[in-house]
């Protein structure tokens, strides 16, 4: 069974760097016939989608986050992982990662990591 | 922007049907999807690609889309049911993902 697992510093200095890796295990990363994503989620507020990448590189982010951003995998390690620069509070949140169904950006996130909470302070 | 809009809440006696709705424009040509989050946990994609159930999910719930307006509904509701329910989907136009902002259910 597949199973995404988040990891990383659970607390991070503003203006900083916030580093998390998603390991899979149950299946490949390399699968052609999925995506995957982050999200985060503020304490007591919505789901926010972060960005998302193929195998390939490919990837896409959200318009809010893009100059920020860096999202990149690795298939020897079977895992993808997010960076996120000159992080204040508002980046304090749960992170997940996820996977997509199938190999279209439309597709709904079928399997998500447990998250992690991301705590940015000084 | 692409904007998903639900209501913040919604209150729902035991038994009884639990309505909860997305509004978009043009929500008819997106593959919309729906899921479920309970608190602590992550959450649970209950409703894919607009009104199919994935496997494992009760036939308690249900979708369905109809201009600019998208309904989760979940009969015979049960206290298990609560949670904040998120509906998504992909805009093309832009190439990024978009989550309404939760709706919380409440089973009084």
């Amino acid at each position: 069974q597949l199973q995404l697992q988040e990891s990383g510093p659970g607390l991070v200095k503003p203006s900083e760097t916030l580093s998390l890796s998603c390991t899979v295990s149950g299946g490949s990363v390399s699968n052609s016939s999925h995506y995957w994503g982050w999200i985060r989620q503020p304490p007591g507020k919505g789901l926010e989608w972060i960005g998302g990448i193929y195998y390939s590189g490919s990837s896409y982010y959200n318009p809010s986050l893009k100059s920020r951003v860096t999202i990149s995998v690795d298939t020897s390690k079977n895992e993808f992982s997010l960076k996120l620069n000159s992080v204040t509070a508002a980046d304090t949140a749960i992170y997940y990662c996820a996977r997509h169904r199938e190999q279209l950006w439309s597709s709904p996130l079928d399997s998500w990591g447990q998250g992690t909470l991301v705590t940015v302070s000084s | 922007s692409y904007v998903l809009t639900q209501p913040p809440s919604v209150s729902v006696a035991p038994g009884k049907t639990a309505r909860i709705t997305c509004e978009e424009n043009n929500i008819g040509n997106k593959r919309l999807h729906w899921y479920q989050q309970k608190p602590g946990q992550a959450p649970v994609l209950v409703i894919d690609y607009d009104t199919d159930r994935p496997s494992g999910i009760p036939d308690r719930f249900s979708a369905s889309d109809s201009g600019n307006t998208a309904t989760l509904s979940i009969t015979r509701v049960e206290a298990g049911d609560e949670a904040d329910y998120y509906c998504q989907v992909w805009d093309f136009s832009s190439d990024h993902m978009v989550f309404g902002g939760g709706t919380k259910l409440t089973v009084l």
